[in-house]
């Protein structure tokens, strides 16, 4: 059961440089997410998708772009990255029961 | 934005030891969820409650939910080296589309 993969786990950016990280579920999930976690925070909601095709801002989109082409797949693109980027992100699928999360990608802007 | 506070913030314990962890809004909630996160891993669901007043065991864990559903406490008892993490609260607010708002978090340390 591979649940929610994230890649990568680690990476490191220089200024105004470009990403994408990379979500994908296995469970069907039409609810997917992505959040930001900064050292002793929780977690805030910057994008999330409720099925294919259909995406929306959270509570902190800036700096942030995504699609949902498929059912699997959400990935997180960041254009020009910034030092406030730094951070470790978590996607995640929710069904009734509650949330999926994966492991992580632990994000520095340098 | 819904404003989810999380008490204490930090608690370091010896094994064996009781501790409650509290988690509250002032605006309700229609579910309330309780996660677990370790070091370099993404949280992991314990429970979650959706009744007011509700309360659910799960081992030495002892979940409880306000019956205004505004506030929500963890218990544990008898605090063993493994219970060691992040424990976060995350509640689902009326409308909002299954979306969570989380809570800043408590970390939790056990020793010997």
């Amino acid at each position: 059961n591979a649940g929610v993969t994230q890649t990568p786990k680690f990476r490191i950016l220089k200024i105004g440089q470009s990403m994408t990280l990379q979500c994908t579920q296995d469970m069907n999930h039409n609810y997917m997410y992505w959040y930001r976690q900064d050292p002793g925070m929780g977690l805030k909601l910057i994008y999330y998708s409720v099925g294919a095709g259909i995406t929306d801002k959270g509570e902190v989109p800036n700096g942030y772009n995504v699609s949902r082409s498929t059912t699997e797949d959400f990935p997180l693109r960041l254009e020009l990255a910034a030092p406030s980027q730094t951070s470790v992100y978590f996607c995640a699928s929710s069904s009734l029961y509650g949330y999926t999360f994966g492991s992580g990608t632990r994000l520095t802007v340098v | 934005t819904q404003l989810l506070e999380q008490s204490p913030q930090f608690l370091s314990i010896q094994e064996g030891e009781n501790l409650t962890v509290y988690c509250n809004s002032s605006s309700v909630f229609s579910s309330l969820q309780w996660y677990r996160q370790e070091p370099g891993e993404g949280p992991v669901l314990l429970v979650t409650v959706v009744t007011g007043g509700e309360v659910k065991k799960l081992k030495r864990l002892t979940f409880q939910f306000g019956d205004a559903r505004k506030d929500s406490s963890l218990h544990i008892t008898a605090a063993q080296p493994g219970d060691t993490g992040l424990y976060l609260c995350a509640g689902l607010y009326t409308g909002t589309a299954s979306k969570l708002t989380f809570g800043t978090g408590t970390r939790l340390q056990v020793t010997l």
